[in-house]
């Protein structure tokens, strides 16, 4: 069964280093996500993407972070500049269509040093 | 801010007890409302996407009502077997049209032998 795949499983930083997480969505969906979750706190939406571009973006995601889609088939996201609140689980998905359900890869924990 | 809650936060059923648990949304502005099954060190699972008002959706031992009228969802685990074990989300997708889903703090399930 196809899956969504994340990369690395765990990347141990220092603040103020660049990370880059990667994904693999499932190859014909075309809406992809990306969620992050705080230790102890719900998992919060970061980012959308579709067609190429960004559909919506949440206050959390702010200048630091983008999002490429750099061969059609990684999806990746990037801290610019990492901080120690940046600590998290994060959490790459993606959709084939509008409404349907989204399937989630296993995460990657950061940690920020 | 859309404001989703799980209760209870947490729960000790023996082996074969049936339970069940809540999750509540806003009631305006409703699209969906999605049930994951997230087992720790993989990837959450979705069980349900419910987009009508008095769904009741069943995937085995497995079942789910939604009100959008009040608000709540009940995912319901009949004969609880260990394996059931493992933390479940439910997450709002609201009628924006962007497709982000907004989670609740999860109810992690113990199924005791």
């Amino acid at each position: 069964e196809p899956e969504v795949t994340q990369t690395p499983s765990h990347q141990v930083t220092q603040m103020g280093q660049e990370v880059i997480l990667r994904c693999v969505p499932i190859s014909n969906h075309l809406y992809f996500y990306w969620y992050r979750q705080i230790l102890g706190q719900k998992v919060e939406f970061l980012v959308s993407f579709y067609n190429n571009e960004i559909s919506e973006k949440s206050e959390i995601f702010d200048d630091q972070f983008s999002v490429e889609r750099p061969d059609g088939s990684n999806f990746t996201l990037k801290i610019r500049s990492t901080k120690l609140e940046d600590s998290a689980m994060y959490f790459c998905a993606s959709v084939k269509a509008a409404w349907d359900e989204q399937f989630f890869g296993p995460g990657t924990r950061l940690t920020v040093l | 801010i859309l404001n989703v809650e799980q209760s209870p936060q947490s729960l000790h059923v023996q082996e074969g007890d049936s339970t069940n648990f809540t999750c509540s949304f806003p009631s305006s502005n409703f699209y969906a409302l999605h049930w994951y099954r997230w087992e720790t060190a993989k990837s959450p699972e979705a069980l349900f996407v419910m987009t009508l008002n008095g769904d009741e959706k069943k995937k085995g031992r497995i079942s789910a009502t939604l009100n959008t009228k009040e608000g709540y969802s009940y995912l319901y685990i009949k004969g609880s077997q260990p394996e059931d074990s493992a933390t479940y989300l439910c997450a709002f997708e609201s009628g924006a049209g962007s497709y982000q889903l907004t989670f609740g703090k999860g109810t992690k399930l113990s199924v005791i032998p």
